[in-house]
């Protein structure tokens, strides 16, 4: 299984400013999906992130917004930009295990925004 | 939008009781998993079961799909205290690797 390093584990922000998350993956993985969890609800998709290309935004998420990093094949960065209350949710990567389709989790972070 | 709802939304049991959720979704699929998620933060894989498989057993945990209904249910047997958690079922639609996740089941399981 996939050992995943999520960092920073939680932040508190003011309004406006961004937040840069990290996600440090201990083997190579081709696809890393970056996943949000507001307050008391599921997981919803944010974007899929592909070394070598863009990433690909789920509906209702924008790169303006969600600028996302893969600059190799063990690591990516997620940025919640110009932040608002209503982006105080879990943010989570994950990457796939190709040889049985399971899904690995970092542990999350918890961002508060002020 | 959620690709699939489970119910109950919550459900609270006393030890060595058995909990059920039971999950619905909306397309077609390869697989349904199950997660847990303890306070809010990273997911722990619980049980894949493939489109073609009607039923899987891991340890206390029995998982049944059926494909016509588009539905699947999840059974905990002899729940301990330490099975308390938010359960999810996930999708993967053909084509897509990325997980579609239901609403979840929060079980409170009392000792």
């Amino acid at each position: 299984s996939a050992v995943i390093s999520q960092k920073p584990s939680r932040d508190i922000c003011q309004r406006g400013t961004s937040l840069t998350i990290q996600c440090q993956v201990d083997s190579q993985v081709t696809m890393m999906f970056w996943y949000r969890q507001q307050p008391g609800q599921s997981l919803t998709l944010i974007a899929t992130a592909n070394q070598g290309s863009e990433a690909t935004y789920e509906s209702g998420f924008v790169i303006d917004k969600f600028p996302i990093s893969r600059p190799n094949l063990t690591f990516s960065t997620l940025t919640v930009s110009n932040m608002s209350p209503e982006d105080s949710s879990i943010y989570l990567c994950s990457v796939v295990d190709r040889r049985n389709e399971k899904l690995f989790f970092g542990s999350g972070t918890q961002l508060s925004v002020l | 939008s959620q690709q699939g709802e489970e119910d109950p939304q919550a459900l609270s049991i006393q030890e060595g009781e058995n909990a059920t959720m039971n999950c619905s979704y909306k397309t077609s699929i390869n697989n349904l998993q199950w997660y847990r998620q303890n306070s809010g933060r990273g997911l722990v894989h619980l049980i894949l079961i493939r489109s073609n498989e009607r039923e899987k057993h891991s340890g206390r945990l029995r998982v049944t799909l059926d494909t016509s209904k588009k539905s699947s249910s999840l059974l905990i047997t002899a729940s301990r205290a330490a099975d308390t958690a938010s359960y999810f079922c996930a999708t993967s639609p053909p084509g897509r690797r990325a997980l579609t996740f239901g609403s979840g089941t929060r079980l409170q399981v009392q000792p």
